[in-house]
């Protein structure tokens, strides 16, 4: 069965240190991913998006980096985060098909930046 | 673009009691596929019902229903028989005809008191 994890749970970093959050999936290829940040009493707002290794689509101008070096690896970073950076940061995969179950969500990261 | 707006923050609902979650949405396509989730306070998102925008039916899982009305462009979800552990945070979502990233709306928390 397919089972993704994203590590760490739990973060907390100075203002302007980087951040690398990874996320990887098992029992499944070609998956597509993504990276979801959920501000306090926000919905959920799509950061970046991937279809196969090296492609990464983003959604909006910020302080975050996507990369995905293996085809169920999928990375995100920033080079000097910022206060606004902090949030619950959401992992995701999908087969890439129109399913009827969406997508199959990591566990999460907090983010807070101090 | 696509647009979903749940329009109530936070619900109250006794327990054994029914509640229904607005969602509304915005799309120019035709076929598209809406999904509701839900977050309790671990974060970890929980897939709970699709439907399908050529569904003939509303869709059903369990004590959960959608109270699909396609003229009005609104996807309500009704939890019957509340229990304590519906209390959570509930997200409705959108994936359009070509399979772009769904988009999801700003939640409702809801509260099941006894």
């Amino acid at each position: 069965s397919q089972t993704i994890h994203q590590w760490p749970a739990t973060l907390v970093q100075p203002v302007g240190s980087p951040l690398s959050l990874e996320c990887t999936v098992e029992g499944t290829s070609n998956p597509n991913l993504y990276w979801y940040r959920q501000a306090a009493g926000r919905g959920l707002q799509l950061l970046f998006y991937s279809v196969g290794i090296g492609q990464i689509s983003s959604e909006v101008p910020q302080n975050l980096s996507a990369s995905r070096p293996q085809d169920r690896q999928f990375i995100l970073s920033s080079k000097k985060l910022l206060l606004s950076d902090s949030g619950f940061y959401l992992c995701a995969w999908s087969d890439g098909t129109a399913s009827r179950y969406g997508y199959t969500f990591g566990s999460g990261t907090r983010l807070t930046v101090v | 673009a696509q647009k979903i707006t749940q329009t109530q923050p936070g619900m109250f609902v006794q327990e054994k009691e029914a509640v229904t979650l607005d969602c509304t949405y915005d799309t120019s396509d035709q076929s598209y596929g809406l999904f509701w989730y839900k977050q309790p306070s671990s974060g970890e998102m929980i897939f709970l019902i699709y439907q399908g925008s050529y569904d003939e039916q509303n869709a059903t899982e369990g004590r959960y229903s959608l109270n699909f009305q396609k003229a009005r462009k609104s996807a309500n979800l009704v939890i019957s028989a509340s229990q304590l552990g519906d209390s959570a945070m509930y997200f409705c979502a959108m994936r359009d005809s070509g399979n772009t990233p769904l988009v999801f709306g700003k939640g409702t928390r809801l509260s099941v008191i006894a």
